[in-house]
């Protein structure tokens, strides 16, 4: 059975600062790995999807993830974390089926 | 690129009224689609899918239902709610490779 792991419900960092947000994950088979960002009261938006290739995946709004597959994780990065990033953050793995499977979601904060 | 519509945006109901939420796709032929629920602004609970019309599969049982009546449309719906039925419902759907979400439909039931 799939499963994702955010290990912390909580991110605080101080504007500029880089920003990573964890992410473990277990699937059978190859994984197809997410993530989402969700600002209050609205949907999810995707940020960034790993499938194949590159181990390092580049998305919108700057950020980008880190697939190890020896690891099996896939943390969100930011080099310089803006207030704006401030939203809850969800990672999303996909495996041989059609449905995803959301981990608990970690709440980044970002300090002015 | 697919876009997902959900309505009401908001709904404030009474416990043992009925419920009908709605949500259409635009951009996509014959995509699955899903309702989700998330409790107190965390985790996504997955409701129901669909891979086509009038095929639904129930992932949580519970008092809710989901119908699937055209290609690009798919109703969450309830007889009666109860209080623990409040939270914020998610439709979303499959474009090659990624999930795409509506605006949410945040439902209070008192």
């Amino acid at each position: 059975a799939q499963s994702v792991a955010q290990p912390e419900d909580q991110v605080n960092v101080a504007e500029g600062n880089p920003l990573t947000v964890k992410c473990t994950y277990s699937v059978s088979g190859n994984p197809y790995l997410f993530w989402y960002v969700q600002y209050p009261n609205r949907g999810l938006q995707f940020l960034l999807k790993y499938i194949t290739g590159d181990n390092l995946v580049k998305g919108s709004y700057g950020f980008e993830a880190e697939f190890n597959k020896s690891q099996t994780s896939f943390h969100l990065k930011k080099p310089s974390a803006l207030v704006s990033d401030s939203a809850l953050y969800f990672c999303a793995v996909r495996g041989p089926g059609q449905n995803f499977v959301f981990g608990p979601g970690t709440r980044l904060s970002v300090l002015p | 690129s697919q876009t997902i519509h959900q309505w009401p945006a908001t709904l404030v109901q009474p416990v043992g009224s009925p419920l009908s939420l709605e949500c259409t796709v635009e951009g996509t032929s014959n995509p699955n689609l899903y309702w989700y629920r998330q409790a107190a602004g965390r985790g996504l609970q997955l409701l129901f899918y669909s891979v086509g019309i009038g095929q639904i599969s129930s992932e949580v049982p519970q008092n809710l239902s989901a119908s699937r009546p055209q290609d690009r449309q798919f109703i969450l719906s309830s007889k009666k709610l109860l209080l623990s039925d409040s939270g914020f419902y998610l439709c979303a759907g499959m474009a090659p490779n990624v999930l795409t979400f509506g605006a949410g439909s945040r439902l209070t039931v008192l």
